[in-house]
């Protein structure tokens, strides 16, 4: 069964510590996405990537950055952990939009 | 800019009524139209698509009409169960690229 892993399913951190969340996809897909989930506000795209080394931003990238070194792998990075960072973290993948998305379990974070 | 708008939630029906789950959007040409649904503890996935005005789509007893006239894309269900019970996300992606914009969710909540 084809899926995206993300390493962890919650996360308790301490403000301004430098905070990793990993996805791994087993699909060959070329596109990863990190989205934000958030009462009221829904889904919002952090990153994403369309090919190895490749990234750009979504509508929120302040205080977050992204590493994909391999196709498989897209990494969120949180720089400097704050608390309004406090939220549920939804990786994804595909190849085009209209096969669809395949969406991580997600990693709750919170930064104490 | 792009955007999608939902109802809000909750929605609380009793099993076997009739649903529908109002999506409406703005977009800059012609978008593909999707919902997506997440059950408790899960990521999002795939529910049912459309890509391109009057195309209905459907996938386990839901059903969605492409509406341009109305910019509208309303999730159906003529009977719902226990089991439907999550969140529903209506989607749409702009054209020309990968990204999805997602609206915030309407809960759905279906009691015996």
């Amino acid at each position: 069964d084809v899926k995206v892993t993300q390493s962890s399913r919650y996360l308790v951190k301490r403000t301004g510590e430098k905070v990793f969340l990993e996805c791994v996809q087993d699909m060959d897909h070329e596109n990863m996405f990190w989205y934000r989930q958030d009462p009221g506000l829904g889904l919002r795209l952090i990153y994403f990537s369309y090919d190895v080394k490749m990234k750009e931003k979504g509508d929120i990238p302040e205080g977050y950055s992204v590493s994909r070194e391999k196709k498989e792998r897209f990494s969120l990075i949180l720089e400097s952990a704050s608390t309004n960072q406090t939220s549920m973290y939804l990786c994804a993948s595909s190849w085009t939009v209209d096969y669809g998305y395949t969406f991580g379990s997600g990693t709750r974070l919170t930064v104490v | 800019g792009n955007s999608v708008t939902q109802m809000e939630g909750p929605v609380t029906l009793s099993e076997e009524a009739f649903l529908t789950i109002n999506c409406t959007y703005t977009a800059t040409g012609y978008p593909s139209l999707f919902w997506y649904v997440q059950y408790p503890g899960e990521g999002l996935q795939l529910l049912l698509k459309a890509t391109k005005a009057d195309d209905k789509g459907s996938n386990k007893g839901f059903e969605a009409t492409y509406r341009k006239e109305t910019t509208s894309f309303h999730l159906e269900k003529g009977s719902v169960q226990v089991s439907d019970s999550a969140v529903y996300f209506c989607a749409l992606n702009p054209g020309g690229g990968n990204k999805l914009t997602f609206g915030t969710g309407t809960q759905l909540k279906v009691e015996l």
